[in-house]
């Protein structure tokens, strides 16, 4: 059974428009995070949560806004969509300090 | 500051010859490290850790890596690679809490 659960698998949005990325973990965590991985880009780290708190925002832009309502849900909005935010988003979470983070499918994200 | 290098953007070996991905991180203090793997079009798995103890760690499908403090190094070494090897290797760095730092990836391609 998938411990972490990110849906769309595959989303397809035209610049301008918002959506939400859904991750969602079973593993009873209490530190969630998001990466972006592009073309261009290695794997970037965007936002770190802990018991619903966030922790650190390493994204310069606001038109990402992560939303945890529950302690195992951390969504991740996008607003005001652009082609270059164009990349697979990838969910991890983790429990309490130095223990390994695990990893979602991801969502491959394609704004037209 | 903290940080992870991994000098190896891309290496290339033939089937059943021995394999070496280096990693250096930049930490004062006790780091818990990590070796990551991302076959394409996935998520990243977990191969092994370190926290402590035996500097030599032994991971899934054959890989291990070797811990030194006075190197501030996280070598990954398999004895013997197979195709299904080929992918994107990636070093984490842990300083503890939510603070993950990933070094930007060695390509494995594993010819035949």
């Amino acid at each position: 059974d998938p411990k972490i659960i990110q849906k769309p698998k595959y989303l397809v949005a035209v610049t301008g428009s918002e959506k939400i990325l859904i991750c969602e973990q079973y593993l009873g965590h209490n530190a969630m995070y998001w990466y972006r991985q592009s073309a261009k880009k290695p794997l970037e780290f965007m936002f770190s949560y802990s018991y619903q708190k966030l922790m650190d925002n390493q994204t310069a832009s606001s038109r990402f806004q992560p939303q945890s309502s529950k302690k195992n849900h951390l969504d991740l909005q996008i607003t005001a969509l652009k082609p270059d935010d164009s990349a697979t988003y990838f969910c991890a979470s983790s429990q309490d300090r130095g223990n390994e983070q695990y990893f979602g499918p991801g969502t491959r994200l394609t704004v037209l | 500051a903290q940080s992870v290098t991994q000098p190896d953007a891309r290496v290339t070996v033939s089937e059943g010859a021995s394999l070496q991905l280096r990693c250096k991180y930049s930490y004062s203090g006790t780091p818990y490290l990590f070796w990551y793997v991302q076959y394409p079009r996935q998520g990243l798995q977990l191969l092994l850790k370190y926290y402590s103890g035996d500097p030599v760690v032994q991971g899934v499908n054959g890989f291990e890596a070797e811990f030194s403090k006075s190197n501030s190094s996280f070598h990954l070494r398999k004895a013997s690679v197979h195709w299904s090897d080929s992918a994107v290797y990636f070093c984490v760095l842990n300083t503890g809490y939510q603070n993950f730092y990933f070094g930007k990836g060695t390509s494995l391609t594993v010819i035949p």
